[in-house]
């Protein structure tokens, strides 16, 4: 157990409609990265926040959003969800705001888009 | 842009055998290189990781080398086991300013007992 926690674990929803990805860091890490995993791919970096703070963005579609709240939890909003989108989706944590440090990554939500 | 490419993709070896990863990176500037295992439906645990200013490490059955000149690095695993089995992927990143992980496309070692 990293200490990382995701919910939902597995999410089914439909073509077009929005859901949010809830993911809590380690007790003390500042940094929160979001990752796309499409089945038998490797990780896609999609954004950082530290402290609160947008920090990197990756390749991150304009239709999804992110946000981290004052008591470091992160969310990660898909809207207008497409067929495309399934993919396991991890958050990881780190404690400072540089990548350079190991990444402790959630056990993943996985959403399923019909 | 920035690119990690590993190599090979699959990598099939019997037990007991070793097992060599390799990848390399486009940035010059990079500085951290950790490796992740990723089991069947789990998420992805660092292995090993090593920083620009060294060019070798160890931990057990597990190394990594790297060649800075030549933008290159690679994971060694020795005397494999059949718990072994999982995807490796290595990364690269620069660390200051929250720039962004690179990650290579992932490698599954299948180890035979």
């Amino acid at each position: 157990d990293s200490g990382v926690t995701q919910t939902p674990k597995h999410l089914i929803t439909a073509t077009g409609q929005r859901v949010t990805l809830r993911c809590s860091p380690r007790s003390g890490d500042l940094s929160v990265y979001w990752y796309q995993q499409s089945l038998d791919q490797g990780l896609q970096f999609l954004i950082q926040y530290y402290n609160g703070e947008e920090r990197a963005k990756g390749n991150i579609l304009e239709r999804f959003s992110a946000q981290q709240f004052p008591d470091l939890h992160s969310e990660l909003n898909l809207s207008s969800l497409e067929l495309g989108d399934s993919a396991l989706y991890f958050c990881a944590s780190s404690p400072l705001a540089g990548d350079n440090n190991e990444q402790f990554f959630g056990p993943g939500t996985r959403l399923t888009v019909l | 842009g920035e690119n990690v490419e590993q190599h090979p993709s699959t990598l099939s070896v019997q037990e007991g055998d070793s097992a060599v990863i390799k990848c390399t990176y486009s940035d010059s500037a990079s500085n951290y290189f950790p490796w992740y295992k990723q089991e069947l439906g789990k998420r992805p645990q660092l292995i090993i990781d090593i920083r620009s200013n060294v060019g070798e490490k160890k931990d057990q059955r597990i190394a990594v080398t790297l060649n800075k000149t030549a933008k290159h690095f690679s994971l060694h695993i020795t005397e494999t086991q059949p718990e072994d089995s999982a995807v490796y992927f290595c990364a690269a990143s620069k660390g200051t300013g929250g720039f962004k992980t690179i990650f290579g496309a992932g490698t599954r070692l299948f180890v035979k007992a």
